[in-house]
């Protein structure tokens, strides 16, 4: 198993443009979270889904979006991009929804908004 | 709202030399806490969880609630022990960790 994996590995766009990132997750894995990592900073805390439906959001606004498909793979969605929004989105999976379990992340994906 | 404080941007530490990296957090109930580590050009992994008591690498963590703590400590830095390390606390149901932001350890020779 390569891992979680996540696409693309860098982007760029321009302020007010819609992007979507895609996850796949541990083969077996059923929970999928999203993190933002802003240079200096450490991961906070996006979304989480386990079984396709969502259990965690963190203090993002609503142009922040994700799914999670039948096959457990993740795609996190943002629309009206700002620049504020250039960051690493990393990708991680956990077999269960619990908070002890351990969570494998993915490499990230960067994305810079100009 | 729980928060993780990490007060050392950067700790450089000698080869042999004991290693504390502070982690402290806020919350009023029962915390799980975790340290993970990002090596050089690696992934985020997990290192260790409070509720194991294991020691991995050597580094072990205890959780102080009195002080709100969760020190990582080791006896003797290696050189590959060098990496980016994030204290992270979990307080809910779901898998969603709330991340210091992070101490670089570099165990220089």
């Amino acid at each position: 198993d390569a891992g979680v994996t996540q696409s693309p590995t860098h982007l760029i766009k321009t302020r007010g443009q819609h992007v979507t990132l895609r996850c796949s997750p541990i083969s077996g894995h059923k929970s999928v979270s999203w993190y933002q990592q802003v240079l200096g900073q450490g991961p906070q805390f996006i979304f989480q889904y386990y079984e396709k439906e969502e259990r965690g959001r963190g203090n993002f606004p609503d142009r922040f979006s994700a799914r999670q498909f039948p096959n457990y793979s993740s795609e996190l969605n943002v629309n009206a991009l700002l620049l504020g929004d250039s960051a690493l989105y990393l990708c991680a999976s956990s077999s269960t929804s619990d908070l002890y379990n351990e969570q494998f992340f993915g490499p990230g994906t960067r994305l810079t908004v100009l | 709202a729980q928060r993780v404080t990490q007060p050392e941007k950067l700790l450089s530490v000698f080869k042999g030399a004991p290693v504390e990296l502070k982690c402290n957090y806020s919350y009023s109930g029962s915390p799980e806490l975790f340290w993970y580590v990002q090596y050089s050009r690696q992934r985020l992994q997990l290192l260790l969880r409070h509720i194991s008591r294991e020691s991995i690498k050597g580094f072990t963590a205890d959780l102080n609630k009195g002080e709100t703590s969760f020190h990582l400590k080791k006896p003797f830095a290696q050189e590959e022990d060098s990496a980016m390390y994030y204290c992270a606390l979990n307080t809910g149901t779901a898998s969603k960790l709330t991340f210091g932001t992070g101490t670089r350890l570099q165990v220089t020779l």
